[in-house]
C-alpha cells in the first residue's frame, strides 16, 4: 500500500524562524511531489510543487525533493503567525499523477 | 473570479437518509475529483473522473456514488449515510496533463450523521 507520513506535530516555532517541514513516501514510482496548506475548518491550498531533485523556491518557500531517499520537505523562511496551518504532502500514484495520495499532515503554529 | 464551488457547505442527515453533494466548477477543468476527510486525518481519494471517464477507488465503499452531467457539474451520493461517513467532502478539479496534480479544492461540505 502506498503511503505518505509526516510528522503529524505540533511543530512550534518562534516568528521569524525556519520551519522544517518533512515527509517521506513509499512509492519509488512518484514523479510528483506537492505540498498543500489547510487552515482549520478549511479546504486545501497548493502551496508548492516539485518534479525534480534538488531544491525550488518560491518567495518564503522551499521545496526539497531527494527520489534517492524517498524524501520530500518543504521550509518556511521568517515564519509569520499567519503560517499557522497543517501542511498536507502529496504525492503521485507510481507516475499517475491524476491520482495523489495524502500525509495526515504537520500542524504548524507560529508563535508571535 | 474562477473558482471551484461546492454545496451545501454544512448538511445535517439523520441516519440511512440519502444525501446528495454538489460541486460546480468554471475552471473548465477536464478532471475533478471527490475526497473524504475526517479530522485529523489525510484526505481520502473516493472517485475521479477524467472527462466523462470515471475511476472508482478500490476500496470506496458501494454507498458512495457519483455523477458527472456535464463539464461543470459533479455530484456525489450517498445512499445510506451511516455515523462513520460524517466527514469533510472536497471537490477539487486540476487540468489534465503533466500539471494535474495541481488540485483545486472547493470549500468542502460537511456533514454530519445524526
Amino acid at each position: 500500500q502506498k503511503e505518505v507520513e509526516q510528522n503529524s506535530g505540533p511543530l512550534s516555532v518562534p516568528e521569524g524562524a525556519i520551519a522544517s517541514l518533512n515527509c517521506t513516501y513509499s512509492d519509488r514510482g512518484s514523479q510528483s511531489f506537492f505540498w498543500y496548506r489547510q487552515y482549520s475548518g478549511k479546504s486545501p491550498e497548493l502551496i508548492m510543487f516539485i518534479y525534480s531533485n534538488g531544491d525550488k523556491e518560491d518567495g518564503r518557500f522551499t521545496a526539497q525533493l531527494n527520489k534517492a531517499s524517498q524524501y520530500v520537505s518543504l521550509l518556511i523562511r521568517d515564519s509569520q503567525p499567519s503560517d499557522s496551518a497543517t501542511y498536507l504532502c502529496a504525492v503521485d500514484s507510481g507516475g499517475s499523477n491524476y491520482k495523489l495520495t495524502f500525509g495526515k499532515g504537520t500542524l504548524l503554529t507560529v508563535n508571535p | 473570479d474562477a473558482m471551484v464551488i461546492q454545496n451545501p457547505r454544512y448538511q445535517v442527515t439523520q441516519f440511512g437518509k440519502p444525501v446528495t453533494l454538489s460541486c460546480s466548477q468554471t475552471l473548465n477543468h477536464n478532471v475533478m475529483y471527490w475526497y473524504q476527510q475526517k479530522s485529523s486525518q489525510a484526505p481520502k481519494l473516493l472517485f475521479h473522473y477524467y472527462d466523462k471517464d470515471f475511476n472508482n477507488e478500490a476500496d470506496t465503499p458501494d454507498n458512495f456514488q457519483s455523477r458527472r452531467p456535464n463539464t461543470s457539474f459533479c455530484f456525489l451520493d450517498i445512499r445510506s449515510p451511516g455515523l462513520g461517513d460524517a466527514a469533510m467532502y472536497l471537490c477539487a478539479t486540476s487540468r489534465a496533463g503533466p500539471r494535474t496534480g495541481e488540485l483545486f479544492f472547493g470549500e468542502g461540505s460537511r456533514l454530519t450523521v445524526l
